[in-house]
């Protein structure tokens, strides 16, 4: 079983939609939680960053921790064209290393 | 700032060549990593280093070597290619101050063995 589990999509969306992206991971010492964005041949960047349970919010975008059922979410409101890349979830336990989901590709429709 | 510069870009090799994988930042800082990413497996780390002088194992190390040549720059050897070493590696880099785990990834570069 792999740590860090993400449907890989491709998700498709129309402008303006609500999209919900999920992971869950297996590990109870992860405690930090990223979302990075990768747009296609490019390399990734954050896009949020929490720490432990509970909500971020930054603009449009909202990340989600539920640590007692292990599961990451992130949503995107009124979803754009140029949201249109790979979602990679990204917890860390540790000091050095963090544990990539193999990311869900969305695809936004003008 | 350039931020994470890789090169090449793009390299072809036949199996059992060898080749250097450059990787260099200009934002001090102190960890550095080599990933490489697969379809349908995500980003595996490959090796990482905390510091100059310093580089430890990550999940796939096999068949690669790594040197930190100093704090900007961290290299990728590949000694005698594989095709199964046909990939997307990216280069990272993270700074150790505060808690921000945010790594810095570079443009990658495509490998393909044949």
């Amino acid at each position: 079983q792999k740590e860090v589990e993400q449907d890989p999509g491709p998700l498709s969306v129309p402008e303006g939609a609500i999209v919900s992206l999920n992971c869950t991971y297996s590990n109870s010492a992860f405690q930090y939680f990223m979302w990075y964005r990768q747009y296609s041949r490019k390399g990734p960047e954050l896009l949020m960053y929490t720490y432990s349970s509970g909500n971020k919010e930054d603009g449009r975008f909202t990340a989600q921790v539920d640590k007692s059922s292990k599961y990451i979410s992130l949503f995107i409101r009124d979803s754009q064209p140029s949201d249109s890349a790979t979602y990679l979830c990204a917890p860390s336990g540790g000091y050095q290393k963090v544990t990539f989901g193999t990311g869900t590709k969305l695809q936004v429709i003008p | 700032n350039a931020g994470v510069t890789q090169t090449p870009k793009f390299q072809v090799l036949k199996t059992g060549q060898s080749m250097t994988l450059q990787c260099a930042q200009d934002m001090n800082h102190n960890s550095m990593y080599w990933y490489r990413q697969d379809p349908g497996m995500g980003l595996r780390l490959i090796y990482y280093s905390a510091s100059e002088g310093t580089t430890d194992k990550g999940e796939v190390p096999n068949g690669y070597n790594v040197s930190r040549l100093n704090k900007r720059e961290f290299s990728l050897r590949l000694e005698s290619a594989a095709p199964s070493q046909t990939s997307v590696y990216f280069c990272a880099s993270r700074a150790d101050s505060g808690s921000s785990y945010e790594q810095y990834f570079g443009p990658g570069t495509r490998l393909t063995v044949t």
